[in-house]
């Protein structure tokens, strides 16, 4: 099946700092998805991206679908206190229907 | 609120049980897909359930079984339960659409012991 490949795992930055974070594919993908979890709860949809080369904005979230659909970016700017979580990328081929995820970034943001 | 239930939210029990997780998804949605996720762990996909027929299969064990129900709720039963088998399982649920996303419920923690 299809591989994703999330990085980085972790990532320790100052409050006010920007966050990239990218995921890339064995094979291409229809549809990507980035989602935060925060502790004891389920993964909560960012941001979702369907075409190849689309740029979307969330907030101080972005993040881009790239032009071979095998990778996509996330970027947080200027970090907060509450952006601390787990962030995972998805990614779903619509030959195969299921919703494959990253290992996720777990981002720690210090005051 | 995803407008995702899952119960039940804990569930403690020994190796050797049998339990039955539940799901009942977003209203209208149709598709319902569950994920394992052990400590520290990404999201493992187990199975998918479309308007009541099975689409797509994971990482599922044979021990393992899932169905969906006329009324588009959906259950999770795990048989021969091991230590390894500890984990949050969360169920989704989407249209089921190409580009539908998904929307997640908030986990059901099973502790074998």
């Amino acid at each position: 099946g299809q591989q994703l490949n999330q990085s980085p795992q972790s990532m320790f930055i100052q409050e006010g700092e920007d966050v990239s974070m990218n995921c890339t594919s064995s094979s291409i993908f229809n549809t990507w998805l980035w989602y935060k979890q925060d502790p004891g709860e389920g993964p909560v949809l960012l941001i979702a991206l369907y075409k190849a080369g689309e740029l979307t904005s969330n907030g101080r979230l972005t993040a881009q679908f790239g032009i071979t659909r095998k990778d996509s970016f996330l970027n947080i700017s200027a970090s907060i206190p509450s952006d601390v979580g787990i962030y995972f990328c998805a990614g779903q081929d619509h030959n195969n229907n299921d919703m494959r995820f990253g290992a996720g970034t777990r981002l720690t943001v210090k005051p | 609120d995803s407008g995702v239930t899952q119960t039940p939210k804990h569930l403690i029990t020994a190796t050797g049980q049998r339990v039955t997780l539940r799901c009942s998804p977003r209203s209208g949605d149709l598709s319902v897909y569950w994920y394992q996720q052990s400590l520290d762990q990404g999201l493992q996909f187990l199975i998918q359930y479309y308007n009541g027929e099975e689409r797509a299969k994971g990482n599922i064990l044979e021990r393992f079984s899932a169905q969906q129900f006329p009324d588009l709720h959906s259950e999770l039963n795990l048989s021969s339960l091991e230590l390894g088998d500890s984990a949050l399982y969360f169920c989704a649920s989407s249209a089921g659409q190409p580009n539908s996303p998904l929307h997640f419920g908030n986990g059901t923690r099973l502790t074998v012991t």
